[in-house]
């Protein structure tokens, strides 16, 4: 059966500390990881990774994908108060998702 | 332009009762997805619309639960005799492409008493 999971399950840091997410996955018919941010309600998209081993970059944001360890990992350097959110990952062929890290950034 | 849009935002209703959620993707999206999310857990893919068809409604929880896009763009899901265990927020997603980014609605909270 199709798994996501994420780790930690929760994280509380202080504003300007580096944090890494971590999500391994086992999706049948792999083509794309996925990462989101959910504040409130609706999940915002940072980023999707299709191949292993390029980064990507937004802002304070980065990830990368490794394909053959079936694992992704979300990096928020310099973090700030407002990137206190719930980051999702999903693996895509059925947009499983999973639970999410909880990221605490205390001022 | 406007975003994805669903209605309503929060619907109350008793255990028994057969409810409508309805989702309006981006205007030009062929591609539409429902997913639930219950606290604490992320969405759980319920359904997947390419135009009109569904093309994959795996996550469907069972038969109580059924969704329509009989036009390619508003999207409804249904359930029939609620459960307390179906109170979540439904949460719909639209995208250009299957592939594609996806962009959520502010979702429908569901409270079945």
């Amino acid at each position: 059966e199709d798994k996501v999971v994420q780790s930690p399950l929760s994280l509380v840091v202080h504003e300007g500390d580096t944090v890494t997410l971590n999500c391994s996955y086992e999706v049948t018919n792999f083509r794309s990881l996925l990462w989101y941010k959910q504040e409130k309600k609706a999940p915002t998209f940072l980023f999707m990774l299709t191949s292993s081993g390029i980064e990507k970059k937004s802002g304070r944001l980065s990830s990368i994908l490794d394909k053959k360890e079936l694992f992704s990992i979300l990096n928020i350097t310099a973090t700030q108060t407002g990137d206190s959110a719930v980051y999702l990952c999903a693996g895509n062929n059925d947009m499983r998702f999973g639970a999410g890290t909880r990221l605490t950034v205390k001022p | 332009g406007a975003g994805v849009s669903q209605t309503p935002s929060n619907k109350v209703t008793e255990k028994g009762k057969y409810v409508e959620l309805r989702c309006d993707p981006i205007s030009g999206h062929t591609a539409l997805y429902w997913y639930r999310q219950s606290l604490g857990q992320g969405p759980e893919f319920l359904i997947y619309f390419q135009g009109t068809g569904a093309a994959d409604d795996s996550g469907l929880p069972n038969d109580r639960f059924f969704a329509v896009r009989p036009e390619g763009s508003v999207s409804t899901l249904k359930i029939q005799r609620t459960e307390r265990g179906d109170s979540a927020v439904y949460l719909c997603a639209s995208s250009l492409t299957w592939e594609g980014e996806q962009f959520f609605g502010p979702g429908t909270r569901l409270t079945v008493l």
